[in-house]
């Protein structure tokens, strides 16, 4: 069974550019969710997805940031503009149910905005 | 929402010795605890968890316990190797939003040959 995969693994932009991460879950797995790790602090939830519907996006930090999964298979988190606190780890998780069981975590998408 | 603590940051300890990690959680409902090994370049990966109708659980030389009264559990590895070098989440659901998974910082555990 493939995992859950991520790209790019890394990306450096500059404050004001725009970026867009990418997450391919775990076939079959309805839910997706997007975590965030600043260096030091705790992985920090974003969003949450039910196939293609957000169903809790409480932890997207501002306007900037948009996330999307068009036929509920993969997602896409776009960081438009880009800031400097913006810069962390960003993981994608996928989970077949919902309540925290389950969920298969991708490797991570370095941001450093510079 | 839920609020993790998680202590101490970084824990060394010699090869063969044991190694503690603990949690603190806010959220009196969270019934579900599960413990996240990150290793370097790679995703966090469940290692063990727990549910609130239990308190204490044990995989070979890992072991979970809860004490729902204090809101706190932890993770106990021992007979530590070197391969058992990483990162340590714990987490636990939010029982007042959409059951999602709330982390601490980390334990950056390192054990020495």
């Amino acid at each position: 069974e493939a995992g859950v995969t991520q790209f790019p693994s890394h990306s450096v932009i500059e404050k004001g550019q725009t970026v867009t991460l990418r997450c391919d879950p775990i076939s079959g797995h309805d839910n997706l969710y997007w975590y965030r790790r600043v260096m030091g602090k705790e992985i920090k939830f974003l969003l949450h997805f039910v196939k293609e519907s957000k169903q809790d996006e409480s932890g997207m930090p501002n306007n900037r940031f948009l996330a999307e999964r068009t036929g509920g298979t993969y997602s896409t988190l776009k960081v438009q503009p880009a800031e400097l606190e913006d810069s962390g780890v960003y993981f994608c998780a996928s989970s077949q149910v919902r309540g925290g069981y389950g969920y298969t975590f991708g490797s991570g998408t370095r941001l450093t905005v510079v | 929402g839920e609020n993790v603590e998680q202590h101490p940051s970084t824990l060394s300890v010699q090869e063969g010795d044991s190694a503690v990690i603990k949690c603190t959680y806010s959220d009196s409902a969270s019934n579900y605890f599960p413990w996240y090994k990150q290793e370097l370049g790679k995703g966090p990966q469940l290692i063990i968890d727990i549910r609130s109708n239990v308190g204490e659980k044990k995989d070979q030389r890992i072991a979970v316990t809860l004490n729902k009264t204090a809101k706190h559990f932890s993770l106990h590895i021992t007979e530590t190797q070197p391969e058992d070098s990483a990162v340590y989440f714990c987490a636990a659901t939010d029982q007042t939003g959409a059951n999602n998974l709330f982390f601490g910082t980390g334990t950056r555990l390192t054990v020495i040959p």
